[in-house]
């Protein structure tokens, strides 16, 4: 089955620590998304990369990092410089990068700060 | 500046109605239109999508859309709800102004009246 996995379904942070959140696809797409979701704000893009070894910061990356090693692999890291951590990170995939791309999801992750 | 606006927040409507989400869109050119429906605690799944031709729109889980350019409208429509179709649903537009290369609307939520 071709898809968007991500993982862990939940994930908790203490203060001052980096965490990473894993994005994998299988559907051989050159184009990865990283999405923030908070309630009733819809969805802000953190980054993207539109081929491997290659990102580029989306609307609201302050405090995030990402790397794009390989084509299927997209781990976004949450870094202590980000204040506000809590959010459900939706991870996305497209066959290429371009404004009639349809953009396939992953099942998201959940980020608790204790 | 593209834009796309989901002017009901909340809806609720009994089992066996039919429904109508409402959505509407700046764009210079002939748009790409998405909608997408989100469960609670999952990614988002696509609907369906309009880039050309036949204006009426079929969708998978009995979903359709009708693009009218003249009212700048995509709205989501279904004949019969089921109580399964209670969800988060997002509209979104090809942007290539936008760093992700789509734009989503902020949503509306179903709620599905037994």
């Amino acid at each position: 089955d071709g898809g968007i996995t991500q993982s862990p379904k939940y994930l908790f942070r203490k203060e001052g620590q980096n965490v990473t959140l894993s994005c994998e696809q299988n559907l051989n797409h050159d184009a990865m998304y990283w999405y923030r979701q908070d309630p009733g704000q819809g969805l802000r893009l953190i980054y993207y990369s539109q081929i491997v070894n290659d990102f580029q910061k989306g609307d609201i990356a302050e405090g995030y990092s990402v790397s794009r090693e390989k084509k299927e692999s997209f781990p976004l890291t949450v870094t202590s410089a980000q204040k506000n951590p809590t959010a459900f990170y939706l991870c996305a995939s497209s066959l290429s990068e371009g404004a009639g791309e349809t953009q396939y999801f992953g099942p998201g992750t959940r980020l608790l700060v204790l | 500046a593209q834009s796309v606006t989901q002017p009901d927040i909340h809806i609720t409507v009994s089992e066996g109605a039919s429904l109508e989400l409402r959505c509407n869109y700046s764009y210079g050119a002939t748009p790409y239109l998405f909608w997408y429906v989100q469960s609670p605690g999952q990614g988002l799944q696509l609907l369906l999508k309009y880039f050309s031709g036949d204006t009426l729109v079929q969708g998978i889980k009995g979903f359709e859309a009708e693009f009218k350019r003249s009212q700048s409208s995509f709205n989501l429509r279904k004949p019969s709800v089921h109580w399964s179709d209670a969800a988060e649903y997002f509209c979104a537009v090809g942007a290539d102004s936008s760093a992700s290369k789509i734009i989503f609307g902020s949503g509306t939520r179903l709620s599905i009246r037994p």
